[in-house]
């Protein structure tokens, strides 16, 4: 079944414990983006990657890190989290950035950092 | 700044009935437009999408309207049925790089 499949799905953590989202894509597709989502704000990016070895700053990026060393995986780092980084995460992706290319989402982690 | 807006963050129906989502867009530039589902404890699901060439797009139950002078969208779904209780969001972009997405409106299908 091709999907987007992001581990853990709830984490709570404490203020300053590094923690890594993990993101991975069975659909061979080149691009893949993590979201965060907040009540009233909509998704926002956080990074984005179009190819292994190449990734860029969405909207949101402090305090994140990415890479993309496969092109499967595409992991999510904090180093130091902090309480307003507890959100829902998404990981998608998309075998292009072509306009019939949607995106495929995962079901989220919900991080909640005290 | 340009903004993606939804009218509306709650839209309840008795089911059967036809729902209207709507979606307010203020960017000029953007020609591409999606609509996406977002059922609780899972993530977005592209529902359908129109390219600002086109003023209608039909699918299955549902229906994308684009109106570009008054940079308005919506997302008709006919005959609503309790699956489709979700909370809705459109999205602009010009490629998937660029997308923007509104906060989102949830539909609540009522038996």
């Amino acid at each position: 079944e091709a999907q987007v499949t992001q581990n853990p799905r709830y984490l709570i953590t404490v203020t300053g414990k590094k923690l890594t989202v993990t993101c991975s894509q069975n659909m061979n597709h080149e691009y893949m983006s993590w979201y965060r989502q907040d009540p009233g704000l909509g998704l926002r990016q956080i990074y984005y990657s179009m190819n292994v070895e190449v990734t860029d700053k969405g909207d949101v990026p402090e305090g994140y890190k990415v890479s993309r060393k496969e092109k499967r995986n595409f992991p999510l780092i904090l180093e130091s989290p902090s309480p307003n980084q507890t959100s829902l995460y998404f990981c998608a992706s998309s075998s292009s950035m072509a306009y019939n290319s949607p995106l495929h989402f995962g079901n989220g982690t919900r991080l909640t950092v005290t | 700044g340009e903004s993606v807006g939804l009218h509306l963050p709650t839209l309840s129906v008795q089911e059967g009935d036809n729902s209207i989502i709507n979606c307010a867009y203020s960017n000029s530039a953007s020609d591409y437009f999606i609509w996406y589902k977002q059922e609780s404890g899972k993530g977005p699901q592209f529902i359908i999408d129109i390219r600002s060439n086109m003023d209608k797009r039909q699918g299955q139950r549902v229906t994308v309207l684009l109106n570009k002078t008054v940079k308005h969208l919506s997302l008709q779904i006919a005959a609503t049925q309790p699956g489709d209780s979700a909370v809705y969001f459109c999205a602009e972009t010009r490629n998937n790089n660029d997308m923007r997405f509104g906060a989102g409106t949830r539909l609540t299908v009522k038996p």
